[in-house]
């Protein structure tokens, strides 16, 4: 158990609607990263977010975006879905040290599914 | 962030060590070696990092050759729960790279009874 939720576990989409999805991040922790994982493969970075601003960014297009509120939860959105984005999408919490940053507590996921 | 290699699969008997060896050649002298796992159906774990000593915690052991072009991670004791695919990653702490872990295919770890 990390402590770090994230909400929903699924989730059913179809091709070109936009998605919403949440994580509350581990008590004390003020980072949160995304990642994807496509079935059978490593999570892929997808953006980091640190008191509240975007603080590194992987290979993904923009309509992937994100919010990082006060309390530090976050939310992970895209838009004009495509097929491709099926995958489980993590969350994972740190402290804002530098090192610290590397070890990161990671929720559960949510399954999404694009048809 | 330097490159690392893996074995796709090991096979590991219960209740002996499990040692999962990682390659990584190229890295650099303020890159940290980490070691992450995930358990089917879950999200990855931390398990131990290391820059040029060996370390230890409750979890598992970490060796890295003086060289650190190579490490082995050892778990000493392994049960059926052990079984999980294993991260290692070699990570800049200084550079923009810090808070962004690349995962490559990991190694398949099976525990059995």
């Amino acid at each position: 158990e990390t402590g770090v939720t994230q909400s929903p576990t699924h989730l059913i989409k179809t091709r070109g609607q936009q998605v919403t999805l949440r994580c509350s991040s581990q008590s004390g922790h003020n980072t949160v990263s995304w990642y994807q994982q496509a079935l059978g493969q490593g999570p892929q970075f997808i953006f980091q977010y640190y008191r509240e601003e975007e603080n590194g960014r992987g290979n993904f297009p923009p309509r992937f975006s994100g919010l990082q509120f006060p309390n530090y939860s976050s939310e992970l959105n895209v838009n004009a879905l495509e097929l491709d984005d099926s995958a489980l999408y993590l969350c994972a919490s740190s402290s804002g040290d530098t090192l610290a940053k590397t070890i990161q507590y990671f929720g559960a996921g949510t399954r999404l599914s694009v048809l | 962030d330097a490159k690392t290699t893996q074995p796709t699969s090991m096979d590991c008997a219960e209740g002996r060590a499990a040692n999962l060896p990682c390659n990584h050649s190229t890295i650099s002298g303020n890159e940290y070696v980490y070691w992450y796992r995930q358990i089917h159906s879950q999200g990855p774990q931390y398990i131990i990092h290391g820059l040029k000593n060996n370390e230890t915690n409750e979890m598992a052991s970490l060796i890295i050759t003086e060289d650190r072009k190579s490490s082995t991670l050892i778990l000493p004791h392994a049960t059926l729960r052990d079984t999980a695919v294993y991260y290692c990653i070699a990570i800049n702490a200084g550079g923009t790279s810090y808070g962004k872990l690349t995962f490559g295919q990991g190694t398949i770890l099976t525990v059995h009874p």
